[in-house]
């Protein structure tokens, strides 16, 4: 089955710590971001890659980072710089980022304990 | 301004009525516009994607868009339960490298 799978599906944080989110993809897809969604609200860009070994800050990147060694994943940390880290996190993929119709996985829901 | 703008909501819609969602986005260069349906506690999945102005339907759901007045229109006909969710719109821009940009949502429920 081809898809875009987020692990864990909940993860809890303490105080300090750097904490990595996990997206791998099977679609071939070239581009891949990563959201982060807080309650009643939209989802805002964190960062994202078009290629393998490339990626840009998004919107809202202070406190995170990313890589992207592997066309197929893109792990996101977040790091003990981000201070208000509970939100639901989404990772998304393209075909095409000029089309860019995006795909997303189940997300990861952080806490901190 | 926000760049995409939706009503929260809640749009409340009789079983078997047509819902009408709206959004409205700031940036004339927008290209591409996007909307997502996402149920309680789960991600955003896909419903439909449109480029031009005018309608395009898919099944129960139509999109309309009018770059003139800047803003997208999705209808659901024969609005059942199992359509209650948060729907997003999303629109991308060529001069902020197509990235994608969201509404914050809205939240429907159909009354049986």
């Amino acid at each position: 089955d081809g898809g875009i799978t987020q692990s864990p599906k909940y993860l809890f944080r303490k105080e300090g710590q750097n904490v990595t989110l996990s997206c791998e993809q099977n679609l071939n897809h070239d581009a891949m971001y990563w959201y982060r969604q807080d309650p009643g609200q939209g989802l805002r860009l964190i960062y994202y890659s078009q290629i393998v070994n490339d990626f840009q800050k998004g919107d809202i990147a202070e406190g995170y980072s990313v890589s992207r060694e592997k066309k197929e994943s893109f792990p996101l940390t977040v790091t003990s710089a981000q201070k208000n880290p509970t939100a639901f996190y989404l990772c998304a993929s393209s075909i095409d980022p000029e089309q860019n119709i995006q795909y997303f996985g189940a997300g990861t829901r952080l806490s901190v304990l | 301004q926000k760049e995409v703008e939706q009503n929260s909501g809640p749009l409340s819609v009789p079983e078997g009525a047509i819902a009408s969602l709206n959004c409205t986005y700031s940036d004339r260069g927008s290209q591409s516009f996007f909307w997502y349906r996402q149920y309680s506690g789960k991600s955003p999945e896909l419903i439909m994607f449109i480029y031009s102005n005018g309608d395009k339907e898919d099944g129960r759901f139509t999109a309309q868009l009018n770059k003139a007045s800047q803003y997208v229109s999705l209808l659901i006909r024969d609005s059942q339960p199992s359509d209650s969710a948060t729907y997003l719109c999303a629109v991308t821009r060529r001069a902020a490298g197509n990235k994608l940009t969201f509404g914050g949502g809205t939240r429907v429920l159909v009354k049986p």
